[in-house]
């Protein structure tokens, strides 16, 4: 199957400052890459759909401020935690889908202290 | 719209006794169904899915799942699971027709000696 890669699978960052984390498609080329947040013991929440070449589409209540998601190329998807606040600490998951199927990456633990 | 509803948030059992994991959605239109499989702090694995054809559906690692129209069912069985089957399950749909993904609430499975 398709393999996605995040990273980095861990950060720790201090409050009020950028976290970026990284998604790529290794094997095939994604338009569409999606990012999730998952809280402890609860599903995965859609945030946002990253498209390639175009402004990212947020699911309501998702502040696009916050979050910043550049899609630059066919392999690579970028979500940004901007001013990072101890709430923001969550696991974040990106995946992207070929056809009907979707393939995640490994997550991403963020803690903000 | 559509929805998922994994009936069961916690299934304990011991080792070597069967397991089965509740699922049913609703959706307006025909949908593509799957489970798939969170270890701690990982991204999620495909375990198994369902797009056409034969409604039982099996997986590499001992795993079925029975896709029942009638019922809009999609339950996932294990006949003997082991202690490495401890894990979050989680059950998603796609829409045929645009396939955006829907994941339930998860069921966390945990295996005792």
């Amino acid at each position: 199957g398709a393999v996605v890669s995040q990273h980095p699978s861990r950060v720790i960052c201090k409050s009020g400052t950028s976290v970026k984390i990284e998604c790529r498609s290794l094997d095939f080329q994604a338009t569409t890459m999606f990012w999730y947040r998952q809280f402890p013991k609860q599903s995965l929440m859609l945030m946002a759909t990253s498209n390639e070449g175009s402004k990212a589409t947020y699911e309501q209540g998702v502040e696009k401020d916050k979050f910043l998601i550049n899609h630059a190329s066919l392999t690579l998807s970028t979500l940004t935690v901007t001013s990072a606040h101890p709430e923001d600490s969550s696991f974040y998951i990106c995946s992207a889908r070929v056809s009907y199927e979707a393939f995640f990456g490994q997550g991403t633990r963020l803690t903000v202290v | 719209a559509q929805s998922v509803t994994q009936l069961d948030s916690q299934v304990p059992v011991f080792e070597e006794a069967p397991v089965e994991l509740r699922c049913n959605y609703s959706s307006s239109v025909s949908v593509y169904l799957f489970w798939y499989v969170q270890y701690p702090n990982q991204g999620l694995q495909l375990l198994l899915k369902y797009l056409s054809g034969s409604t039982l559906v099996e997986s590499i690692n001992g795993f079925e799942a029975e896709f029942n129209k009638s019922q809009t069912s999609f339950h996932l069985r294990k006949p003997s699971v082991h202690i490495s089957d401890t894990a979050e399950y989680f059950c998603a749909v796609t829409r045929s027709n645009d396939y955006k993904l829907s994941f339930g609430a998860g069921t966390t499975v945990t295996v005792r000696a």
